[in-house]
């Protein structure tokens, strides 16, 4: 059972671009969303994360966009660089000290 | 760098045979969770603990199994391999909040 649904599972863009990666969950117990960037042979990294009761946050290029009625959130990363060339994955879980649910990742590619 | 030590970095071993991977957490993290990361698929979670008990269990093969030490480093063992384990191991851990912290991950191939 995927509770956190990710999409698209790989996305191309040029350089300067600004891909959107959307993720949709189910359980409405779910009050923190996290994004995670992992590059080849890492770890994941947090990226930016965000609660329900905010319907949009910006760290530096990244934008997260949340849609509480709707059970969605998605990752917009503008002026995309060959830099930000990286799996993404999206994340909900419940309060503190919870077991984390993992979108299936987003492979993304930017090209010069 | 997180602050989360994995060892081995790398780990070849034949059918069969048993391992153990080792982590330790961020200073102040008392919870840390296990996951299974195999080629081009995602984060598949087996176990968290917090603070020395199990506190949830995913897709967890009867052949694995975990702990948490009273100095809050982690084992997770895994016996009776098989080819289809090989895959990347990684650890996190976590204060509040659902942010994790992952390791840098033990690569596992299995001959």
């Amino acid at each position: 059972q995927q509770q956190v649904k990710q999409s698209p599972q790989s996305l191309i863009v040029q350089k300067g671009g600004i891909p959107i990666i959307n993720c949709a969950y189910e359980n409405t117990a779910f009050d923190y969303f996290p994004w995670y960037q992992q590059f080849p042979g890492k770890g994941p990294a947090l990226l930016i994360a965000i609660r329900p009761d905010v319907s949009e946050k910006k760290e530096g290029r990244f934008t997260i966009s949340f849609n509480k009625s709707a059970k969605q959130f998605s990752l917009h990363i503008m002026d995309s660089q060959p830099g930000d060339s990286a799996t993404y994955f999206c994340a909900a879980s419940i309060g503190g000290y919870q077991k984390v649910t993992f979108g299936i990742g987003t492979k993304l590619q930017v090209i010069p | 760098d997180s602050g989360v030590t994995q060892t081995p970095k790398h780990l070849i071993t034949a059918t069969g045979q048993r391992v153990t991977l080792r982590c330790s957490p961020r200073s102040g993290d008392l919870s840390v969770y296990w996951y299974q990361q195999s080629l081009d698929q995602g984060l598949q979670f087996l176990i968290q603990y917090y603070n020395g008990e199990e506190r949830a269990k995913g897709n967890i093969l009867e052949r694995f199994s975990a702990q948490q030490f009273p100095d809050l480093h982690s084992e997770l063992n895994l016996s009776s391999l098989e080819l289809g384990d090989s895959a990347l191991y990684f650890c996190a851990s976590s204060p509040t909040s659902g942010t994790q912290y992952f390791g840098p991950g033990t690569r596992l191939t299995v001959l």
